[in-house]
């Protein structure tokens, strides 16, 4: 039983193009999270959804437009794909706010953008 | 702004043999959580251990505990009779209790010697 699951696993594009990236989670959670990891293996959120309400948004441009049907799921679409936007996307789930309880990780998604 | 510092970018151990890894952060919030995960070549994020800012016991899991210095800021992992399987990729990460979001620092590679 996979609790925080993304797809596709790789993803490889060319500039320009218009590409998304679905995450679901079955743990019951309130909160979805977007995380990238660059090239460096540096981490940082993105955007952060607590029952389909946008809770977080990084300052991150305007390409990436999360979406948010129910709270088991969140997805992630980018417009207009840029070589600064190889990385891999981690999707992530938690109790929500003011929780100890830890935020559980997909397996992340590797995009490549040729 | 809240900033989480790895200053170990690589640290190798012997089998059976004992490592820590630095961790230190700076926060304005008087309530947070502080946390370590793992990164393996699989690319998964696995939570190790967690601590609660206002709790002064030292959090254990197994052969990992953490050092929690509070008044210096500061969050060590100590990994004790070190395994193959523990050669991973380990972030440190801070999350505020009003936000909910986690910070992260740049990690430190962790490399396991037989």
């Amino acid at each position: 039983d996979t609790a925080v699951s993304q797809t596709p696993k790789y993803l490889v594009t060319q500039m320009g193009n218009d590409k998304s990236i679905k995450c679901e989670q079955n743990l019951g959670h309130d909160t979805m999270y977007w995380y990238k990891q660059d090239s460096k293996k540096f981490l940082k959120i993105m955007f952060s959804y607590n029952n389909k309400e946008l809770i977080i948004n990084e300052t991150v441009p305007n390409r990436f437009s999360p979406k948010s049907p129910d709270k088991a799921h969140l997805n992630l679409h980018i417009n207009s794909l840029e070589l600064g936007d190889s990385a891999v996307y981690f999707c992530a789930s938690s109790r929500g706010p003011h929780s100890n309880q830890p935020q559980h990780f997909g397996d992340g998604t590797r995009l490549s953008i040729l | 702004a809240q900033t989480v510092t790895q200053s170990q970018p690589e640290m190798s151990v012997q089998e059976a043999e004992t490592v820590t890894l630095s961790c230190t952060y700076d926060t304005s919030e008087s309530d947070y959580y502080l946390f370590w995960y793992k990164q393996p070549p699989s690319r998964q994020m696995i939570l190790v251990i967690r601590q609660e800012a206002y709790k002064q016991q030292n959090a254990t899991e197994n052969r990992f505990s953490v050092n929690f210095q509070k008044a210096a800021k500061s969050f060590s992992l100590k990994i004790s009779d070190s395994q193959l399987g523990d050669a991973a990729m380990y972030f440190c990460a801070n999350s505020p209790y009003n936000t909910d979001k986690l910070i992260f620092g740049t990690g430190t590679r962790l490399q396991v010697f037989p």
